[in-house]
């Protein structure tokens, strides 16, 4: 079956340049997370739904990072005026319920390279 | 502050030496500690869930277990095909976000 899709797979941004990340997660999961992967590191939190409600955002590093699941479903992960230090692996990952001891199955990221 | 710590960064063994990872973890409560595998370029993939020490996971060549300040994951005649990145996690309150340890890169020769 399907997994946790992301899109674009790699991208590349001009340091000021606004990027937007898609996450279409396994179909029905109410919980969603988005991490954040530097190189050689382990991910780190960034922020997490239930459902359309944005319950935990307290990873994003600043005010220039936004999540939105509008529906329920797909989630968008936007970054404004990218920045060197945003370069990271963007992982997202979904789970059945309301993720406490579940498994999150996760997508294979979007390479972000800010240049 | 929650913390997980992994060790040894990385490590290397030979087709059939069988070997552990380590995963040290201080947390204010645990509600479940998670083990992955990361290959290159793609997500992390689900291993085990420990919740109370004592507890003990095997699949295939690999053995998990917890004890209330670490956990251990036993590799067994290792085989090539186990050469991967293994990340720890530990779960705390109610929202279900994962704190990761920085992870072991292990790599296995035939």
């Amino acid at each position: 079956g399907a997994g946790v899709s992301q899109s674009p797979r790699y991208k590349v941004a001009k340091r000021g340049q606004d990027v937007a990340l898609r996450c279409d997660p396994i179909s029905g999961h109410v919980s969603l997370f988005w991490y954040q992967q530097a190189l050689g590191q382990g991910p780190e939190f960034l922020t997490y739904f239930q459902n359309e409600a944005q319950l935990d955002k307290s990873g994003l590093p600043s005010d220039r990072f936004f999540a939105e699941r509008p529906e329920g479903s797909v989630s968008t992960l936007k970054i404004q005026r990218t920045q060197q230090e945003d370069s990271a692996v963007y992982l997202c990952a979904s789970s059945i319920g309301l993720a406490t001891n579940e498994e999150q199955f996760f997508g294979p990221g979007t390479r972000l390279t800010v240049l | 502050e929650d913390q997980v710590t992994q060790s040894p960064e990385a490590l290397r063994l030979q087709e059939g030496e069988s070997s552990s990872l380590n995963c040290s973890y201080t947390v204010s409560g645990l509600r479940g500690l998670f083990w992955y595998r990361q290959d290159p370029g793609k997500g992390p993939e689900f291993l085990f869930t420990l919740y109370s020490a004592g507890e003990e996971k095997e699949k295939e060549r690999l053995k998990a277990t917890l004890t209330k300040k670490e956990s251990f994951l036993h590799i067994t005649a290792p085989k090539p095909e186990d050469s991967a990145t293994y990340l720890c996690a530990v779960q705390t309150g109610n929202t279900g976000k994962l704190i990761f340890g920085q992870g072991t890169t292990l790599q296995v020769k035939p």
